[in-house]
C-alpha cells in the first residue's frame, strides 16, 4: 500500500522567514514524488517533482528515501507563496496518493 | 495549454436524486481521474479510466460510478446522492504514460441537502 503524511494542517510564517513543508511516504517500490500547489480560487496545479530536480518560484524538494521523505523548502518565503500544499506519490501505474494537505500562511 | 474543464462549479442536489458530474479535457489525453476533496482529508481517488470504455476503481469508489464513452469526456455518476457526498468534486487528465503530470479541473462543489 503507498500512503502519503503530512503532519501540519497549517503552516504560518512571517515575510521573508525560511519555510518547510513536511511530506513522508511509504511505499515498498521505487515510488515518484511531487508537490502540485492550489492558490485561492484557482484550480489545483503541479508545482514541483523529483526527478525533474529542479526550483520552481524559489522552492526545492529533496527526495531522501533513507528517511521517507520529501520536504518542501523555500529559504525566504513571499506573500504569494499562501496557498494549499499536497504532496502526492506515483506509485503504481499513474495512480496518484495524494497527502492531507498543508495550508501556508505568509504573513508580514 | 491543457484545458479540463467541469460542467458546473456550484450544484445543490437533494438525498436520493441521481446526480451527473461532467468533466472534458482538450488535449486527447487518454489518462482521466475523479477525486474528492474534503478539509482534512486531502484528494481522495474514487475513479480512474485508462481509455474509452475503460475503468478503475480507486481508493472510494463507494455509492460512485463512472463513464467513458468518448476519449474526451469522464463522468462521474452518484446513483442515489447521499448527504456524506457533499464535497468539492475535482477531474483531472494526464496524457499517457506513468511519468506524465496531472492537469486539473477547477472543481464542482456539491452540496446534498
Amino acid at each position: 500500500a503507498q500512503r502519503v503524511t503530512q503532519p501540519e494542517k497549517l503552516l504560518s510564517v512571517f515575510k521573508g522567514a525560511p519555510v518547510e513543508l513536511k511530506c513522508n511516504y511509504s511505499y515498498s517500490g521505487s515510488p515518484e514524488l511531487f508537490w502540485y500547489v492550489q492558490y485561492s480560487r484557482q484550480r489545483l496545479q503541479l508545482l514541483l517533482r523529483h526527478i525533474s530536480r529542479e526550483s520552481i518560484k524559489g522552492f526545492t524538494a529533496d527526495l531522501n528515501k533513507g528517511e521517507t521523505s520529501f520536504h518542501l523548502k523555500k529559504p525566504f518565503a513571499q506573500e504569494e507563496d499562501s496557498a494549499m500544499y499536497y504532496c502526492a506519490l506515483r506509485g503504481t501505474a499513474s495512480k496518484l496518493t495524494f497527502g492531507t494537505g498543508t495550508r501556508l500562511q505568509v504573513t508580514l | 495549454d491543457v484545458k479540463v474543464t467541469q460542467s458546473s462549479r456550484y450544484l445543490v442536489k437533494r438525498t436520493g436524486e441521481k446526480v451527473f458530474l461532467e468533466c472534458v479535457q482538450d488535449m486527447d489525453h487518454e489518462n482521466m481521474f475523479w477525486y474528492r476533496q474534503d478539509p482534512g482529508l486531502g484528494l481522495r481517488l474514487i475513479y480512474f479510466s485508462y481509455d474509452v470504455k475503460m475503468k478503475e476503481k480507486g481508493d472510494i469508489p463507494e455509492g460512485y460510478s463512472v463513464s467513458r464513452e468518448k476519449k474526451e469526456r469522464f463522468s462521474l455518476i452518484l446513483e442515489s446522492a447521499s448527504t456524506n457526498q457533499t464535497s468539492m468534486y475535482l477531474c483531472a487528465s494526464s496524457l499517457q504514460s506513468s511519468t506524465d503530470t496531472q492537469y486539473f479541473g477547477p472543481g464542482t462543489r456539491l452540496t446534498v441537502l
